[in-house]
């Protein structure tokens, strides 16, 4: 399968804990995405890589949340002293750059439950 | 910031019928991308169907077609032919058109299809 990998696929935690979640984008997708969707909403951005550059950044990204993409390939999203707010389904999605039509592919996300 | 709406947080259709989904947005902007993603229950979400501003046709694929009125800011997603598969959440999405405006993709809140037999 060579579509956008998330893992885990469910984690459960307890308030305070740090929790990190990977993705694995579609191999030559330079682009990359984090959203979070809650119970009954779409999607909301979080950020944006382009290749190692972390190019854009929502007001939804408080203190607690850090991304990463170290080597253009792979993205770590991790929250520190998670809260009970933070309870959502976390979405990965990747593009190319300068191909299609602005679309971008969505992997399957992990769902976080705080507790 | 560009706001997408869906008014309709739930549809029906009876397999084999049409139905329209419908969906609005704000924007200043002249060219930009809009885009149907489907959501099945506890699956990923995938694009149905997308639309290019500056393109006057509609976009159709296959049973899946849309009414983008510019003017009016509105694209609805028509689905023929209705089949148990359409049965999902869908979400409408507005993307800015370069890099100057951001790359997200703006949703609504989505419109729950349900399909009876």
């Amino acid at each position: 399968d060579t579509g956008v990998s998330q893992n885990p696929r469910h984690k459960i935690t307890k308030r305070g804990q740090n929790v990190t979640f990977r993705c694995d984008p579609i191999s030559e997708h330079n682009r990359l995405y984090w959203y979070r969707q809650t119970l009954g909403q779409g999607p909301e951005f979080l950020t944006y890589f382009q290749n190692e550059a972390q190019l854009e950044k929502s007001r939804l990204l408080s203190d607690r949340f850090s991304a990463e993409r170290p080597k253009g390939s792979f993205s770590t999203l991790e929250i520190q002293r998670t809260e009970q707010g933070d309870s959502a389904m976390y979405l990965c999605a990747s593009s190319p750059v300068g191909g299609g039509a602005g679309e971008q592919f969505f992997g399957p996300g992990t769902r976080l439950t705080v507790l | 910031a560009q706001t997408v709406t869906q008014s309709q947080p739930e549809m029906s259709v009876q397999e084999a019928e049409t139905v329209t989904l419908s969906c609005t947005y704000d924007t200043s902007e002249s060219d930009y991308y809009l885009f149907w993603y489907k959501q099945p229950p506890s699956r990923q979400m995938i694009l149905v169907i997308r639309q290019e501003a500056y393109k006057q046709q509609n976009a159709t694929e296959n049973r899946f077609s849309v009414n983008f009125q510019k003017a009016a800011k509105s694209f609805s997603l028509k689905i023929s032919d209705s089949q148990l598969g359409d049965a999902a959440m869908y979400f409408c999405a507005y993307r800015a058109p370069n890099s100057n405006s951001g790359y997200a993709l703006n949703f609504g809140k989505g419109t729950s299809l349900l399909v009876t037999p």
